[in-house]
């Protein structure tokens, strides 16, 4: 019930290209969505976030899909960059206290 | 500084040692995880300290493996008898109960147990 599903494990995309990571969860009680990038050597760092009372939220060439009743989330990089391969991790907390869980992370590869 | 604050950055420690990692939380954060990972894999939950709530222990690996935080505040990380297979980053990360519950992520130690 805790857990959150992520795939691919890793990617591989052309520069100009769209990249899709997915995550899945199973407890209803999560209601705040985060994404995570982290580059070598540095810890993550929050990228984009969505709220589940909204389907969709844009931040530049990052976009979050959310589908509520599947308990699905995705994020698509817009116009992928070689500066854009990094380490993503979704995540699924609840503000009532429970403690942030972590997908198992995606490594995309951007080539040039 | 303004951000999380692990320390030290990097240790090297023989087998059978035992070791301390710090956390400097962002002041006024309630909440406190320690994570690990092991080279190119995902973060594995350690340990989460809210605000004066009991801890929630459930991801430490070993009896090894133990976590304080004293006065809501800094994090110490002690790992007992120090085995290869320990060797990971570990990070720590606070935030806000509230608001954004955006966690801010230290740079991580990098524990080398030789």
């Amino acid at each position: 019930q805790q857990q959150v599903k992520q795939s691919p494990q890793s990617l591989i995309v052309q520069k100009g290209g769209i990249s899709i990571i997915n995550c899945a969860y199973e407890n209803t009680a999560f209601d705040y969505f985060p994404w995570y990038q982290q580059f070598p050597g540095k810890g993550p760092a929050l990228l984009i976030a969505i709220r589940p009372d909204v389907s969709e939220k844009k931040e530049g060439r990052f976009t979050i899909s959310f589908n509520k009743s599947a308990k699905q989330f995705s994020l698509h990089i817009m116009d992928s960059q070689p500066g854009d391969s990094a380490t993503y991790f979704c995540a699924a907390h609840n503000t009532g206290g429970f403690k942030t869980i972590f997908g198992a992370g995606t490594r995309l590869f951007v080539k040039a | 500084g303004a951000g999380v604050s692990q320390s030290p950055s990097n240790k090297v420690t023989e087998k059978g040692k035992d070791v301390e990692l710090r956390c400097d939380p962002i002041s006024g954060h309630t909440a406190l995880y320690w994570y690990r990972q092991s080279l190119g894999q995902g973060l594995e939950f350690l340990i989460y300290f809210q605000g004066n709530s009991a801890p929630d222990k459930s991801g430490l690996p070993s009896d090894r493996f133990s976590a304080e935080r004293t006065g809501g505040s800094v994090s110490t990380l002690t790992i007992q008898r120090t085995q290869q297979e320990d060797s990971a980053v570990y990070l720590c990360a606070s935030s806000l109960r509230q608001a954004s519950n955006e966690a801010f992520f230290g740079q991580g130690t990098r524990l080398t147990v030789v």
